[in-house]
Formats: C-alpha cells, structure tokens, sequence
C-alpha cells in the first residue's frame, strides 16, 4: 500500500500571500488530520476531517482552513500569510481517528 | 497549543546501551502512539497502544500504557546510530477526534 502523500514538499511564499497544500491519505483510509510542526511549539494540531466533514479543529486563527473530497483527498489552505506560519505542515491519515495515524513526509513552508 | 510532558527532552547514549523515555498527562487516554522522526521527515509511527497495561513490542522497541492511563513509556535495547533521531509521544482521550503530542525526547548515539 503507497503511504500518505504531500504535495508539494517545499514552498517559499511572502507575507501577505495565500497558499493550498494538498494531502492524499492511504488507501482506505478515511480520516485526514493536520499538524504545524515548529521547533518552538512542538507538534500542533489544525484539524481533522472524515467523510468531508470537518469533526475537530485545534486553536488556530481562520486564516488556516481545510477541506476534504469525496475520495478523501484533503487540502488546507492558509491565507494572509505571516512570517510565523513558517513551519512543517504535516498531515496523517487513519481508518478512523480512533486508531493509529500514519503521516505523510510534510510541506516545508518558508514565509518571506 | 496543548503539549504532553515528555522526558527526557535529549539524552546522549552509547552504542548498545538501553534507553528508557517517558510521557505524562494531566489527562487520561484511551490511546497512546510512539513515533519517531528524523531530520526533514514525517513521523514514522513505531508502536500503538490501546489498553491500560499493555505492554507491545516492535523489534528492539518496547512500549507500554500505563495503568493509570495517564502515562505511557518507552524503551530501546541495545540501541544502534540509526535509533538518533526525534521521539514522540500523542494520546487521545476519549470521544475526541485529535491527538495530542509529546514535546519529544532527542536521542543522540555514540558509536
């Protein structure tokens, strides 16, 4: 089975921009969830999504927002960016999110 | 954000000692996971646990949830350079849809 996919793998943006990252689960898998990861903060959670619907969302302004397709694709989206949001971008995904996650390699997002 | 209590948050071993880590909760869990990640990489998920104290191996790496399911821990045998890398607790409580992660343990290896 082919693991969690993130596309891209790197970005550079300036402030003020918006950007879309994308994330393919494993196959059958169909809960997506979303983490920044930054040395200061450690691992941070930004949402989960099942079947489309987002079902939790951790403490982070609207700017970062997310969504999730019939075939459990997800996306996540941060617009307005700030040189803060500079971070790893990880996704995982699971059969459900009451059981283990698998992660994805991350997006590498450098704010400038 | 929330963070779990993670110990200890480096530690320098030699080659072939054991290791033992350990992460703390104000909260108890129904599940806990053990990840390891390296330099510019995902987390690779190592060990789940579901049931307060079970004890689950995975090669060299030993987990266990602790009976008060307010902890869990870790250990590593014979550790190897390999092992150096990044580890990581999360735990779930309950009716929630999220994890919650450790502030990770950095394991460094002497050869």
């Amino acid at each position: 089975k082919a693991g969690v996919t993130q596309t891209p793998r790197y970005l550079i943006k300036t402030r003020g921009q918006q950007v879309t990252l994308s994330c393919s689960p494993i196959s059958g898998h169909r809960s997506v969830s979303w983490y920044q990861q930054t040395p200061g903060q450690g691992l941070q959670f930004l949402f989960e999504y099942f079947s489309e619907t987002q079902r939790n969302k951790g403490n982070f302004p609207g700017r970062f927002s997310g969504r999730q397709f019939s075939n459990s694709r997800s996306e996540m989206n941060v617009s307005t960016l700030e040189l803060g949001d500079s971070a790893l971008y990880l996704c995982a995904s699971s059969a459900d999110s009451r059981y283990e996650q698998y992660f994805g390699p991350g997006t590498r997002l450098t704010v400038t | 954000g929330q963070q779990l209590n993670q110990s200890p948050q480096s530690m320098f071993i030699q080659e072939g000692e054991d290791v033992s880590m350990n992460c703390t909760s104000s909260s108890i869990f129904n599940t806990w996971l053990w990840y390891k990640q390296d330099p510019g990489e995902g987390p690779v998920l190592l060990i789940a646990l579901y049931k307060a104290g079970e004890l689950t191996s995975n090669g060299r790496l030993t987990a266990q949830f602790g009976i008060t399911r307010k902890d869990s821990f870790l250990n590593i045998s014979a550790s190897i350079p390999s092992d150096v890398g990044i580890y990581f607790c999360a735990g779930r409580t309950s009716g929630t849809y999220k994890y919650i992660f450790g502030t990770g343990t950095r394991l460094k290896v002497l050869a």
